[in-house]
């Protein structure tokens, strides 16, 4: 089962910053949060990923609460491109298996 | 520099049918994994496939199979196919264990 709890769906107005939060209350000290996207009929892509200092790529910033429970990320400037399905994985740093959820529908209106 | 290529992108079977998708990883990626993704819901891992050998796998039944060839591209294979085995399947690759993994396109699996 997914380790994470995410809101099914944002919308976000386009040129705005989008924050998609995820909640990962039972997280071990071990586990990295990732975080993906999938555009419609799509493989997934790699967004970012953090253990527990925030980061920051040229896609978008991830920031994690202190007591890592909790993350949200942060596209700084949203397109309509942006648009897609969001998931926030806590994986564990010994294995490679990617337990998604069901992940946040974001829509980037005009 | 091609990313990961899977085939056939769509691919239409019967109950009881086996089937086989392929997946070539990324260039320089020596590592394999499948997942499936059902109709609104996120993908679930299958297994994964290093060194010609299976690592890992999730909570598939052994009608799911697959291998990995010397030159790492990688096979699923889907014995005595079910409705419920429609769905997306992605592969994924990756250089080495616990790095970024990069999907594929997926093959879009129907069971009539």
């Amino acid at each position: 089962d997914a380790k994470t709890t995410q809101p099914p769906s944002m919308d976000c107005a386009e040129g705005r910053a989008a924050n998609l939060p995820c909640n990962h209350s039972t997280i071990s000290g071990n586990e990295y949060v990732y975080w993906y996207r999938q555009i419609h009929s799509q493989g997934p892509q790699y967004i970012i990923h953090g253990l527990k200092n925030n980061e920051t790529n040229e896609m978008a910033s991830l920031i994690i609460t202190e007591d890592r429970k909790s993350s949200t990320l942060i596209l700084p400037h949203a397109t309509l491109r942006d648009t897609a399905v969001y998931y926030c994985i806590v994986r564990p740093s010994n294995t490679d298996k990617l337990i998604f959820g069901t992940g946040t529908r974001l829509q980037v209106f005009p | 520099d091609a990313g990961v290529t899977q085939s056939p992108t769509h691919l239409i079977k019967t109950r009881g049918q086996q089937v086989t998708l392929r997946c070539s990883p990324k260039s320089g990626h020596d590592t394999v994994s499948w997942y499936q993704q059902a109709l609104g819901q996120g993908p679930q891992f299958i297994f994964q496939y290093y060194e010609e050998e299976e690592r890992q796998r999730g909570n598939f039944p052994d009608r799911f199979s697959g291998h990995q060839f010397p030159n790492y591209s990688s096979e699923l294979n889907v014995n005595a196919l079910l409705l419920g085995d429609s769905a997306l399947y992605l592969c994924a690759s990756s250089l080495g264990a616990l790095n970024e993994q990069f999907f594929g396109p997926g093959t879009r699996l129907t069971v009539l």
